[in-house]
């Protein structure tokens, strides 16, 4: 069956540090792969969309890799501040690219 | 735009009562989701809707239930009845052809 799995344990980092957190799948071949952030009490957020074709992309602080030999997405958080604090979810379409299937989420907290 | 709108926000209700969430998707966005989202099971796509037909209801729990789009700005979410494992954060989200999705603020449902 179709996974995507992501750290359920929270990250931990200092202000100024680089977050990278990760994204993995199984039985998925997604033409792309998108990366949101959900704050205590609201939805989530749409961040970066990366497609298959593509192996990295940046947006400000922010760069999510794409590898689809691994099945797996990083994204990173450069110069990491308290204000990233949130929890990151990663987003792919199943195979008939209607409907957009949604990890559980990584808990970042950055430390001042 | 005022982005996605859900109301109510908050809904207490006991067991046994028909419960109806109501969304409001960005105008002009061409599919529309609700998604059910728990500390357990994540963010979980209960039904998904193109040009107001829905196209997948696989996610939908049980036949208590159900949604409809009546025209392209409003959709419901029905429980009917309610229980207390219903009791989570229910999220309505819009997009232009299922790439960047758009979420409301989302309704916590409490049933006691």
């Amino acid at each position: 069956s179709q996974k995507i799995e992501q750290n359920s344990e929270a990250l931990n980092i200092q202000e100024g540090k680089t977050a990278t957190l990760t994204c993995n799948y199984t039985n998925y071949s997604p033409a792309y792969l998108q990366w949101y952030r959900q704050d205590p009490g609201r939805g989530p957020v749409f961040l970066l969309l990366i497609r298959e074709n593509e192996k990295e992309k940046r947006k400000e602080r922010l760069k999510v890799t794409f590898d689809t030999t691994l099945k797996q997405s990083l994204f990173h958080i450069t110069a990491s501040q308290p204000a990233d604090s949130a929890t990151y979810l990663c987003a792919l379409p199943n195979t008939g690219f209607q409907k957009l299937v949604f990890g559980t989420g990584t808990r970042l907290l950055v430390s001042p | 735009d005022a982005g996605v709108i859900q109301s109510p926000r908050h809904e207490v209700t006991e067991m046994g009562q028909e419960v109806t969430l109501r969304c409001k998707p960005i105008s002009g966005h061409n599919s529309l989701f609700w998604y059910r989202q728990t500390m357990m099971r994540g963010l979980e796509l209960l039904i998904y809707f193109n040009n107001n037909v829905p196209i997948d209801d696989s996610g939908m729990p049980e036949d208590r239930f159900s949604a409809k789009m009546p025209n392209a700005s409003f959709s419901t979410l029905k429980i009917q009845p309610s229980e207390p494992r219903d009791s989570a954060v229910y999220f309505c989200a819009s997009s232009l052809s299922t790439t960047e999705a758009f979420f409301g603020q989302g309704t916590r449902l409490t049933v006691v």
